[in-house]
C-alpha cells in the first residue's frame, strides 16, 4: 500500500490567497485526521471524519479553515483568506475505525509557508 | 479537558545510554495510551500502545507500562542508537463521551544519539 498520501508537499503562497491541501487515506481505512504541527502550539487535531461524516471539527482555528471529504478517498483543507500565521505543517492521518481502536497512519505532511 | 505532558527536551545521549522520556496524563475514564516517533521530514509512526491498566507496550526495543495510579506511561529503551534520533509523542485516546477517538498529544521530546 501507498500510504497515505498528501500533496502538495510545500506550498509557499502570498497571504490573502486561497491554500488547498489534499489528503488520500489508506484504501479502506474510514477515518480520517487533519492535524497542524508549529513549533509553538505543537501538533494539533484539527478536525476529523467518520465514515466521510465529520465528526468533530472544535479544533479548526476559524471561518477561514473549511475541510471537506466528498468520498472514502479524498479530503480537503482549504484555508482561504492565507494568513502568515497559518504557516505550519499539515497532517493528514487515516484509521481504520476511531483512533481509541486502530492506529493513525500519517502521510508526510504539506509544510505550507504564508509570506 | 485531556491533556498529556512529557518531559522537556532535547534529550542527547551517547550510542548505548539507557532511555528514559518521561510522560504523565489527565483524562477521565480509561484512556488508551501510545507513543508515536516522528523522524526527520516524515509524519508520525505509531511505536507502542498500551489499552489497560498495567499493561506493557514495546516495540524496537522500546517499553512503557500504562500505570494508572501515577497517571504515567514513561517511555524507555536499555541502549540507544543514532537512529532512534527523532522526536517522540505521547499520546492518549479517550473512550466514550465526545471526545471518542480523538487523539490528545503531548508537546514532543527531540531525542538525539551521538555515537
Amino acid at each position: 500500500d501507498a500510504g497515505v498520501i498528501q500533496s502538495p508537499r510545500h506550498e509557499v503562497t502570498e497571504m490573502g490567497q486561497e491554500v488547498t491541501l489534499r489528503c488520500k487515506p489508506i484504501s479502506g481505512h474510514n477515518s480520517l485526521f487533519w492535524y497542524r504541527q508549529t513549533m509553538m502550539r505543537g501538533l494539533e487535531l484539527l478536525i476529523y471524519f467518520n465514515n466521510n461524516v465529520p465528526i468533530d471539527d472544535s479544533g479548526m482555528p476559524e471561518d477561514r479553515f473549511s475541510a471537506k471529504m466528498p468520498n472514502a478517498s479524498f479530503s480537503t483543507l482549504k484555508i482561504q483568506p492565507s494568513e502568515p500565521r497559518d504557516s505550519a505543517v499539515y497532517f493528514c492521518a487515516s484509521s481504520f475505525g476511531l483512533a481509541g481502536v486502530n492506529e493513525q497512519f500519517f502521510g508526510p505532511g504539506t509544510r505550507l509557508t504564508v509570506l | 479537558g485531556d491533556s498529556v505532558t512529557q518531559m522537556e527536551g532535547p534529550v542527547t545521549l551517547s550510542e548505548e545510554a539507557f532511555l528514559t522520556i518521561n510522560c504523565t496524563y489527565t483524562a477521565t475514564g480509561y484512556p488508551s495510551l501510545f507513543w508515536y516517533v516522528q523522524y526527520p521530514g516524515e509524519g508520525l509512526q505509531l511505536l507502542l500502545k498500551a489499552t489497560k491498566a498495567d499493561d506493557k507496550g514495546s516495540n524496537k526495543g522500546f517499553e512503557a507500562t500504562y500505570r494508572k495510579e501515577t497517571t504515567s506511561f514513561h517511555l524507555e529503551k536499555g541502549s540507544v542508537q543514532v537512529s532512534d534520533s527523532a522526536v517522540y509523542f505521547c499520546a492518549l485516546v479517550r473512550a466514550g463521551g465526545t471526545s471518542y477517538g480523538k487523539l490528545t498529544f503531548g508537546q514532543g521530546t527531540i531525542l538525539t544519539v551521538h555515537p
